[in-house]
């Protein structure tokens, strides 16, 4: 049963700190997203990836945050410095091209004290 | 861009009874409208979906309906029970292009 697998599942650190988030795309699939979710609330999209490319960041706050893809099956997104807002849960999704569903992965849940 | 408003933001039912949420979407292009179900501490998964040359999708207890001229589409659940308690999200796709998410529906489901 292919998944998307996401690391670390739970994060809790200091502000401040540097956090990096882990995501392997099923494998095949050539469209990667991140969106942060806040208190089951509605999905923000961050950063989306096709084919390892940049399509779209522009809900990223560019200031602290930065995705990327350095291989097909790895994707990243790194917040430094790490803010106490950051708190949330971020998904990691890719689907097999656009026009298609996504799958999520479990989520990334982050807590910034 | 495309633009997907869903409505309710919460829904509560009674067991037994059925629920519909809408979304209407903005762009003509859109030709792929995925449902999401959403468990408490859990990641969206997909429930059902229907393509733009479709007009109804049913799978066993819910189903989707899509009117590409008014540009709406729903999801219904019928005899609803309390596992269904959960947040729906719709989306909208254009060929080529990404998904754009509803804001989310909270669907309570009294026992």
């Amino acid at each position: 049963d292919a998944r998307v697998t996401q690391t670390p599942r739970h994060k809790v650190t200091e502000m401040g700190q540097e956090v990096t988030m882990r995501c392997q795309p099923i494998l095949g699939h050539n469209t990667v997203f991140w969106y942060r979710q806040t208190m089951m609330q509605g999905l923000e999209l961050l950063a989306y990836f096709r084919n390892r490319a940049p399509l779209d960041d522009s809900g990223m706050p560019k200031d602290r945050f930065s995705a990327e893809m350095p291989d097909a099956t790895l994707a990243t997104l790194k917040i430094q410095p790490s803010e106490p807002r950051d708190s949330a849960v971020y998904f990691c999704a890719s689907g097999p091209g656009t026009g298609n569903t996504i799958y999520f992965g479990e989520g990334s849940w982050l807590t910034v004290v | 861009g495309e633009n997907v408003e869903q409505h309710p933001s919460t829904l509560s039912v009674q067991e037994g009874d059925s629920a519909v949420i809408k979304c209407t979407y903005s762009d003509s292009a859109s030709n792929y409208f995925p449902w999401y179900k959403q468990e408490l501490g859990k990641r969206p998964q997909l429930i059902i979906d229907i393509r733009s040359n479709v007009g109804e999708k049913k799978d066993q207890r819910i189903a989707v309906t899509l009117n590409k001229t008014a540009k709406h589409f729903s999801l219904h659940i019928t005899e609803t029970q309390p596992e269904d308690s959960a947040v729906y999200f719709c989306a909208a796709v254009i060929a080529g292009n990404m998904l754009t998410f509803g804001g989310g529906t909270r669907l309570m489901v009294k026992p």
